[in-house]
């Protein structure tokens, strides 16, 4: 599985908009790159999935480069509740499970 | 997105006790669920790979006595902490893929504190 390299923590203020970047040098062919938030005592929540360029929903975008080996999770505008831990995994997910790094704690000030 | 339900949210137990912990998939069925595990202020570790019909994989270091689950039905995974420790407290998350795009979903979590 391939393994993921985040910042351990960051801060932003509310209104501003936060890139999250995950290194996974090793990603594999059929990998995916999916991001979860997890707030304290309550399981990941999905934010966003993509294989390759860009991916828009509307809660984040998700950039990826041509080789794949790092993502940019983007957060515009967050405000105090987007306050979380965030995750990059990378797999082909269903038929494996994911492997959880430190992931990013981001504090977001009023 | 689709929904795992995980019940209960929080449980406390006697040392010795044994305890059930479900996980479902609402609205998708699940041949494979997960089951993880979050200490304090850590990140999730991969406890087991849940298989419908079949025996679960165990992660290395893992005991499959002390953890049983049981995948019986394509909605339905069953955690078992049997003889419940104090070293045992810990946060259990279940999860599942959806079986079109795969995403992995996961459940609330349980929280699990043996006194």
């Amino acid at each position: 599985l391939a393994k993921t390299t985040q910042p351990i923590s960051m801060d932003s203020y509310e209104g501003q908009e936060v890139n999250i970047t995950c290194s996974h040098n090793n990603i594999a062919t059929n990998d995916y790159i999916t991001w979860y938030q997890q707030f304290p005592s309550q399981g990941p929540r999905f934010i966003i999935q993509g294989y390759k360029t860009k991916v828009t929903n509307e809660v984040a975008s998700l950039f990826i480069p041509a080789d794949r080996k790092s993502s940019t999770l983007s957060l515009p505008r967050v405000s105090l509740s987007d306050t979380a831990v965030y995750y990059c995994l990378v797999g082909d997910t269903g038929r494996r499970a994911l492997t959880f790094g430190s992931g990013t704690r981001l504090q977001v000030q009023p | 997105g689709a929904v795992v339900s995980q019940h209960p949210s929080r449980v406390i137990c006697k040392s010795g006790t044994s305890v059930k912990i479900e996980c479902r998939s609402l609205d998708f069925q699940a041949t494979t669920m997960f089951w993880y595990r979050q200490f304090p202020k850590q990140s999730l570790m991969l406890m087991a790979t849940s298989n419908e019909g079949s025996k679960a994989t165990y992660e290395q270091g893992v005991e499959k006595d002390k953890f049983l689950i049981n995948h019986a039905s394509l909605t339905l995974s069953t955690l078992t902490v049997t003889s419940a420790h104090p070293e045992d407290s810990s946060f259990y998350i279940c999860s599942a893929a959806t079986g079109e795009d795969e995403k992995l979903f996961f459940g609330s979590g349980t929280q699990l504190s043996v006194l």
